[in-house]
């Protein structure tokens, strides 16, 4: 069965600190592509970043890395400097084969000032 | 561009009616999808279509229908609402099978009273 679980419902930063939130992930795939979204509380998706699953680096968007560890299923989006404006849930996400995809159930995320 | 966009943006709806919400893109995107959104979890694949004529079915296809008669629309269709269809729901498009963007819409709040 395909599976992404985040276990961190609710996670506060300090501005300007790094920010890991975990996410794992369980398919039998060997091909698969995992992706974090962002959701403001203005409700729209964002995408902020992509691995997939044969993919030898760990993927970077700015501020933004994914902690791609393939034995231990995991698959952690890592927030640096993070700013106020980061406040929102992040949800962990997985494509397989047949262009299905599932979502975690996300996480709030706030960041203080 | 006005990238991916839906209509209504909120709707309530008697058990037993019918409606379609509206999704369109401008980008020439093959793929397009429709997601759910219930409180605590996360995102789940309705229906999606690789390209005009070709539709699937995604985790929770049951209620709904769709159609693609042209690449830039998608509509989602609930033939027979019930309360249980009260969520969230995105429309989402990407370029093709193969690419890992996906740009959703600001998302439709459905309520079935």
């Amino acid at each position: 069965a395909q599976k992404i679980t985040q276990t961190q419902p609710g996670m506060f930063v300090q501005e300007k600190e790094a920010v890991t939130l975990d996410c794992t992930y369980d398919t039998s795939d060997p091909s698969y592509g995992l992706f974090w979204y962002k959701q403001p509380s203005s409700g729209e998706m964002i995408f902020l970043i992509y691995q997939g699953s044969y993919d030898q680096q760990n993927a970077t968007e700015g501020r933004y890395s994914l902690n791609f560890q393939k034995a231990r299923k995991s698959a952690n989006l890592v927030i640096s400097a993070s700013q106020l404006g980061d406040s929102a849930m992040y949800f962990c996400a997985m494509r397989v084969p047949g262009n299905q995809f599932y979502f975690g159930t996300g996480t709030s995320l706030t960041v203080i000032p | 561009n006005a990238g991916v966009t839906q209509t209504p943006k909120f709707q309530v709806l008697k058990t037993g009616q019918s409606m379609t919400l509206q999704c369109a893109q401008d980008m020439n995107h093959e793929y397009m999808s429709w997601y759910r959104q219930d409180p605590g979890m996360g995102l789940r694949l309705i229906h999606y279509s690789v390209g005009a004529g070709i539709t699937d079915q995604g985790e929770v296809p049951n209620g709904y229908n769709v159609s693609r008669s042209t690449t830039e629309d998608f509509p989602l269709r609930l033939l027979s609402a019930a309360p249980s269809q009260t969520s969230v729901y995105f429309c989402a498009s990407k370029a093709d099978i193969l690419s890992y963007e996906q740009y959703f819409g600001p998302g439709t709040r459905l309520t079935v009273t």
